[in-house]
């Protein structure tokens, strides 16, 4: 079993659908937990990024972390064709160097 | 101009060749690192490294070896290349363990 669960998809919804990524994780040291989004032929960039459980918001993205469950989320707001991309969520032990990733979500925003 | 640059892009080589990707950057980070992302399986670390005297394997370092020639360079060898070694393969930067990294464009390489 993987460290880090995410479902690959492809997910694809029309223009202005909320969206919502999932990644579920085994290993209960995981403090640190960002989103990367990588567009097509690109390197990742950080979207979001959270430590411990809550919530966080920037924009039209919200980050969720549940640790009693070890689920995190990424939900998207009135989504946008420019938001169509790969969508992949890494976490880290406090203090630890590697950065475990999921397998990433494609994602398609239909106009 | 992209702060971590990858060279090449894309690469294709026969089975048994020496080839290195190269990465440089120009954000003043310490610590860099070498990925390769395969459908399905996600990012997987294969080295990384905290300074210019620091050199740590990564999850999948077999049957690659890496240089650290300066502070801001970083390159990533596979000494006899075989196919199941074709894969996006992505060198990053940070400043600190617990800060963002940031990624180069990737280089494409595919061996035959």
């Amino acid at each position: 079993q993987k460290e880090v669960e995410q479902d690959p998809g492809p997910l694809s919804v029309p223009e202005g659908a909320i969206v919502s990524l999932n990644c579920t994780y085994s290993n209960s040291a995981f403090q640190y937990f960002m989103w990367y989004r990588q567009y097509s032929r690109k390197g990742p960039e950080l979207l979001m990024y959270t430590y411990s459980s809550g919530n966080k918001e920037d924009g039209r993205f919200t980050a969720q972390v549940d640790k009693s469950s070890k689920y995190i989320s990424l939900f998207i707001r009135d989504s946008q064709p420019s938001d169509s991309a790969t969508y992949l969520c890494a976490m880290r032990p406090r203090g630890a160097q590697k950065l475990v990733f999921g397998q990433g979500t494609r994602l398609t925003i239909n106009p | 101009d992209a702060d971590v640059t990858q060279t090449p892009r894309n690469r294709i080589t026969k089975t048994g060749k020496r080839i290195m990707l190269e990465c440089s950057q120009t954000k003043g980070h310490d610590r860099m690192y070498w990925y390769r992302q395969d459908p399905g399986l996600g990012l997987r670390l294969i080295y990384y490294s905290f300074d210019v005297k620091d050199i740590n394997k990564g999850e999948i370092s077999d049957g690659y070896s890496v240089s650290r020639q300066a502070q801001a360079k970083f390159s990533l060898s596979l000494e006899s290349a075989i196919p199941n070694q074709t894969a996006l393969y992505f060198c990053a930067t940070s400043r600190a363990v617990n800060t963002e990294a940031f990624f180069g464009q990737g280089t494409r390489l595919t061996v035959v």
